[in-house]
């Protein structure tokens, strides 16, 4: 089945400093959602990519779809102390309608 | 707030009871997922539904987990005979389907944490 890779899995920065988490997927997806979860809370939906090479900025967020559809990224630019919290990427397997997570990335920040 | 409501948030049961988890998605909304997540991981799809109709259901859930959506709006998941491995938190998303310019976009509730003793 479809396996979603994300790396690195934790992440620790200061304030102020440039965060990037990556995820591969096993298979060609039709599109790729990012969520954040803070601590002890649950997914929030962040974004949606759908075309090859797409770019999407959300103020300090950077996401990116891969040429291929298999990876993408978030860039987070000057971390701040909100932005705390595990950053997961997820996509529906061809065809499907459920979504494969990956394991996320975890960032914690140091003010 | 029209979010998707979920209920009870916490669930501490003992080994070997039933429990059973209700959903509330986004009123229109006709697609409804269950997930679950253990510490440390994403969230494991379970089963979905649209409208009333159960389309598709993971081999995670034995046949101690069903799930109903009767009416197509609310869901209810039940675990019988309970066993500590069931242990984690239960979320539910839904999300309209067909959707305009967002493709099967999921919004999650804050979860059921249950926890078997």
């Amino acid at each position: 089945g479809q396996q979603v890779m994300q790396i690195p899995q934790y992440q620790h920065v200061q304030e102020g400093e440039d965060f990037t988490t990556y995820c591969n997927s096993s298979t060609t997806l039709s599109n790729i959602q990012w969520y954040k979860q803070r601590p002890g809370g649950h997914p929030v939906f962040l974004i949606q990519l759908v075309k090859s090479g797409e770019v999407k900025k959300q103020k300090r967020l950077t996401f990116q779809f891969g040429e291929a559809k298999k990876n993408s990224s978030l860039h987070i630019t000057a971390t701040q102390t909100t932005d705390v919290g595990t950053y997961f990427c997820a996509g529906p397997p061809q065809g499907a309608q459920k979504l494969v997570f990956g394991q996320g990335t975890r960032l914690t920040i140091n003010p | 707030d029209t979010g998707v409501s979920q209920d009870p948030r916490h669930k501490i049961t003992k080994r070997g009871q039933n429990v059973t988890f209700r959903c509330d998605p986004i009123s229109e909304h006709n697609r409804l997922y269950w997930y679950r997540q253990t510490l440390g991981q994403g969230p494991e799809f379970l089963t979905y539904f649209q409208n009333e109709a159960q389309l598709e259901k993971s081999r995670l859930l034995s046949d101690r987990f069903s799930a109903e959506r009767p009416k197509g709006s609310f869901s209810t998941l039940e675990i019988q005979r309970t066993e500590q491995g069931d242990s984690a938190m239960y979320l539910c998303a839904s999300s309209l389907a067909p959707s305009g310019s967002g493709k099967n976009i999921q919004y999650f509730g804050a979860g059921t944490r249950l926890s078997v003793l």
